[in-house]
């Protein structure tokens, strides 16, 4: 069975700095990978998908890698801003549905 | 304007009652996906559809029913065998293709009084 672990559960970090989430993941036969979004009370924004196949994607501030062989992913923000404070999420894809991790929530002080 | 829109965005029940949630997608998207979220914890599958008049349970499916009679609509009813309803739910839907990437609703907060 999948599990994901994001560690830290919380992070606070000045405006401007630059900073990385942690996704462990226990069962590499994986389909895809997510990184999520979530403003309190809201839903989800999907941020980056990382294909099983790829290394990495990039949105503008944001780069997320996959390593499958250590389970891994990592997700980088640069020069973070107040704005960017949020709970992350990551979930791993298999061919049917998504196992999400229970997140890390960022705060960026101005 | 395409998208996911989940109704309402709140809901209060009393116990012994059933209540649905309603989720509609104009993406044009294969499969969709009900989720809760409780405090602390990550998202739980509670049901998913892949076709229309097709779905199978998710890792918490007792005390909830889904149907899929059209393409664009994923009803949830928590029944009142549900122990613990109160909690955020969330709706998503996916295309099949290469990606497989899930969008997701604005989301329905459930409590129960």
């Amino acid at each position: 069975k999948q599990e994901v672990t994001q560690i830290p559960a919380a992070l606070s970090v000045p405006e401007g700095e630059n900073l990385v989430l942690n996704c462990s993941f226990t069962d590499s036969a994986i389909y895809n990978l997510q990184w999520f979004r979530q403003d309190p009370g809201k839903g989800l924004t999907s941020l980056l998908l990382i294909q099983s196949s790829q290394r990495e994607q990039t949105s503008g501030r944001l780069n997320a890698s996959l390593d499958k062989s250590s389970g891994r992913s990592t997700l980088y923000i640069a020069a973070s801003q107040p704005g960017d404070s949020a709970t992350y999420l990551c979930a791993l894809g298999g061919s049917e549905k998504l196992v999400f991790g229970k997140g890390t929530k960022l705060t960026v002080n101005p | 304007d395409g998208g996911i829109t989940q109704s309402p965005k709140y809901l209060f029940r009393k116990e012994g009652q059933n209540v649905t949630l309603s989720c509609e997608q104009n993406l044009n998207h294969d499969a969709m996906y009900w989720y809760r979220q409780d405090p602390g914890q990550g998202l739980r599958l509670i049901y998913y559809s892949q076709i229309v008049n097709d779905f199978q349970k998710g890792d918490i499916a007792e005390g909830y029913s889904v149907s899929r009679e059209k393409k664009e609509s994923f009803p949830l009813t928590v029944t009142s065998a549900q122990k613990n309803p109160t909690a955020f739910y969330l709706c998503a839907s996916s295309i099949f293709n290469s990606r497989n990437e899930q969008f997701f609703g604005p989301g329905t907060r459930l409590t129960v009084l």
